[in-house]
């Protein structure tokens, strides 16, 4: 398994301006992930983050909204750019190891937008 | 469109009872469920996983169920404990990315 931080672990931004997340893993891993959690809902992937090359994005998400980078094996981020209220939301990020289905999770970060 | 959908949003069982979590899918192609356990304030948990080509996974307290022609999986939780109460995921996927349930709050009671 691996151990997943996230950093801030919440935040209360105001509207119209950006938030980095910050995602850091113990040890190597061949995937990650961002997903969105919002109230009441359940766990929706926002992009694959790519080691070295762009992010892989799902539909109704788009990098202009949502950069995404990932410099290494270990480490990666997720801004949510330009902030509405409708941004309110958990973000977590997760790894996989090897082939396996099986993805590990960070604690997340809750965010608000006033 | 709701891939993976978990009808019960909570459930309710004593202490020592068994508990029974359902989950259904719409997409065939899906190969692989796991089952999440995730507590207040922190991340998931991952639980247990089933391959498609089963019907049956233990571990310990745990057992998953799948059964494909209904397109339906179980996880079943004996004996419950205090400490399982939690939201409760389940997750299918057909490639490295995983769909997830709506979740299933349970709460075990003394």
């Amino acid at each position: 398994s691996a151990v997943i931080s996230q950093k801030p672990s919440r935040d209360i931004c105001q509207r119209g301006t950006s938030l980095t997340i910050q995602c850091q893993v113990d040890s190597q891993v061949t995937m990650m992930f961002w997903y969105r959690q919002q109230p009441g809902q359940s766990l929706t992937l926002i992009a694959t983050a790519n080691q070295g090359s762009e992010a892989t994005y799902e539909s109704g998400f788009v990098i202009d909204k949502f950069p995404i980078s990932r410099p290494n094996l270990t480490f990666s981020t997720l801004t949510v750019s330009n902030m509405s209220p409708e941004d309110s939301s958990i973000y977590l990020c997760s790894a996989a190891m090897g082939v396996s289905y099986e993805q590990y999770f960070g604690p997340g970060t809750r965010l608000t937008v006033t | 469109d709701q891939q993976v959908k978990q009808n019960s949003p909570s459930l309710s069982v004593q202490e020592g009872r068994i508990s029974i979590l359902n989950c259904d899918y719409t997409n065939s192609m899906f190969d692989y469920f796991l089952w999440y356990k995730k507590y207040p304030a922190e991340g998931p948990t991952f639980l247990i996983s089933i391959s498609s080509i089963k019907d049956k996974n233990e571990d310990g307290r745990f057992t998953v169920f799948l059964n494909k022609s209904a397109k339906h999986l179980s996880l079943h939780i004996v004996p419950s404990q205090p400490g399982d109460s939690a939201v409760y995921f389940c997750a299918a996927s057909a490639t490295d990315k995983l769909i997830f349930g709506t979740g299933t709050r349970l709460q075990v009671f003394p």
